[in-house]
């Protein structure tokens, strides 16, 4: 079993629906992320969530928002997309430490396009 | 701007032999580098990172080497394998406030063939 975990690996939406995508991170991590990848594109951090506390939002529009239930759970509502959110969407976690140097751990991704 | 560069898009290697891969960054506030090795649709695996109060870390055969007054910092694997073949990312962050957000540049493909 991977340390985290994303659900569904594939999601094809319209652009009138609504959607989540879920993450669970079995590492015991107390930070969990949100990154976006794009083609042709570094990853973008989208939210950053300590304590279930969401620390940064990296003004991402308000048609993806965050949930964090608990610190092993994250989610990520998706409502009104266009078709440039087509991306693959990346959970991550890791120990955050007061001194730095945090390792982020990733899961596999969720490949969504928007129709 | 980006802070962090990965200039060569692609790299190809003979299998057995040494590949180098390469990263620049800007922003003199990092301190914390990693790199991370990624597969067709799957997340980026962690590979290896460095710290800025050492200029070399190894883990097997991968070696990561940093240049801070060039801000430069490179990747070594040898020898290489035909399953080394991936999308290498660098990352980097700052160890004093922001410790948790990372810069990632746009990777490099590295093929190793056989």
């Amino acid at each position: 079993e991977t340390g985290v975990t994303q659900t569904p690996r594939h999601l094809v939406m319209g652009m009138t629906n609504k959607k989540s995508l879920k993450c669970e991170q079995h590492l015991g991590h107390n930070a969990m992320y949100w990154y976006k990848q794009s083609a042709k594109k570094p990853l973008e951090l989208m939210f950053v969530y300590n304590f279930k506390e969401q620390t940064e939002n990296n003004s991402v529009p308000s048609r993806f928002s965050p949930e964090c239930p608990n610190s092993s759970h994250l989610f990520l509502h998706l409502h009104t997309l266009q078709p440039e959110d087509s991306a693959l969407y990346l959970c991550a976690s890791s120990q955050d430490l007061p001194y730095g140097g945090n390792t982020i751990y990733f899961g596999e991704g969720s490949w969504l396009t928007v129709v | 701007d980006q802070q962090v560069k990965q200039n060569s898009p692609s790299l190809s290697v003979q299998e057995g032999r040494i590949s180098i891969l390469n990263c620049d960054y800007t922003n003199s506030m990092f301190d914390y580098f990693l790199w991370y090795k990624k597969y067709p649709a799957e997340g980026p695996t962690f590979l290896i990172s460095i710290s800025s109060i050492k200029d070399k870390n190894e883990d097997g055969r991968f070696t990561v080497f940093l240049n801070k007054s060039a801000k430069h910092l490179s990747l070594h694997i040898v020898p290489s394998q035909p399953g080394d073949s991936a999308v290498y990312f660098c990352a980097a962050s700052g160890l004093t406030g922001g410790g948790n957000k990372l810069t990632f540049g746009t990777g490099t493909q590295l093929k190793v063939e056989l």
